[in-house]
């Protein structure tokens, strides 16, 4: 079974920063990767699809990136509604998801 | 509006049962993929189940396969989780969640979720 290992588990960042987080697979999963955002007592809310497609309505300042095992989201000028957990999930076959990484804000 | 709304979680002992619902409204329910996801308290997020438009096909994981089967009636814009033998490890956060568009691997729609404890 595919394992999506997801780093760091948590990060302190200051509104306006720049941060990234990663998810890697332990096999090739292509560009079949999607990234979620949870806020605390809130379902998720799907962010990026393909790795890299923005989904409907969600900030640019938002960005994926990776083909193969590794990929990133990536959040520009971070806002302080951004605190929430970050989840990956492979989109293909198993559903998997990674275990997240938690965002708050300094 | 996309709306989902699950209903019967509750407490339950292990080795029982327990049938979960989610009523779905604000789309052609038949057209699309269902699923269920869960989430262990404090935990992460857990696919569950899968079902085709018609319900002719079902997807599961190894860890609920056997013991969870997800069905659907669409005349009634509903889906459902039978889970059989419960164990503690099954208590979660149950969400109902939608396929994507061309009934692809995300899930954009997500109802509130129900909760189900597993406990004596």
């Amino acid at each position: 079974n595919i394992v999506m290992t997801q780093s760091p588990k948590s990060m302190s960042i200051s509104v306006g920063d720049r941060v990234t987080m990663n998810c890697k697979a332990s096999q090739n999963v292509y560009n079949n990767i999607a990234w979620y955002q949870q806020k605390p007592g809130q379902s998720p809310k799907l962010l990026i699809y393909y790795a890299s497609n923005r989904y409907n309505g969600v900030p640019d300042r938002f960005t994926g990136s990776g083909y193969g095992t590794d990929f990133t989201l990536t959040i520009n000028s971070v806002q302080a509604e951004d605190a929430a957990f970050y989840y990956c999930q492979r989109i293909y076959n198993s559903l998997t998801f990674g275990s997240g990484t938690k965002l708050e804000i300094k | 509006e996309v709306q989902l709304v699950e209903s019967g979680g509750g407490l339950v002992q292990p080795g029982r049962s327990l049938k979960l619902s989610c009523a779905a409204s604000g789309f052609t329910f038949s057209n699309y993929y269902m699923a269920w996801v869960r989430q262990a308290p404090k935990k992460g997020l857990e696919w569950v189940a899968t079902i085709s438009t018609s319900g002719s096909r079902t997807y599961y994981p190894d860890s609920v396969k056997g013991r969870f089967t997800i069905s659907r009636d669409n005349a009634k814009s509903s889906l459902y989780l039978q889970m059989n033998s419960l164990k503690s490890e099954d208590t979660a956060t149950y969400y109902c969640a939608r396929h994507s568009e061309l009934n692809l691997n995300w899930f954009a729609y997500w109802g509130q979720g129900t909760l189900v404890t597993v406990s004596s």
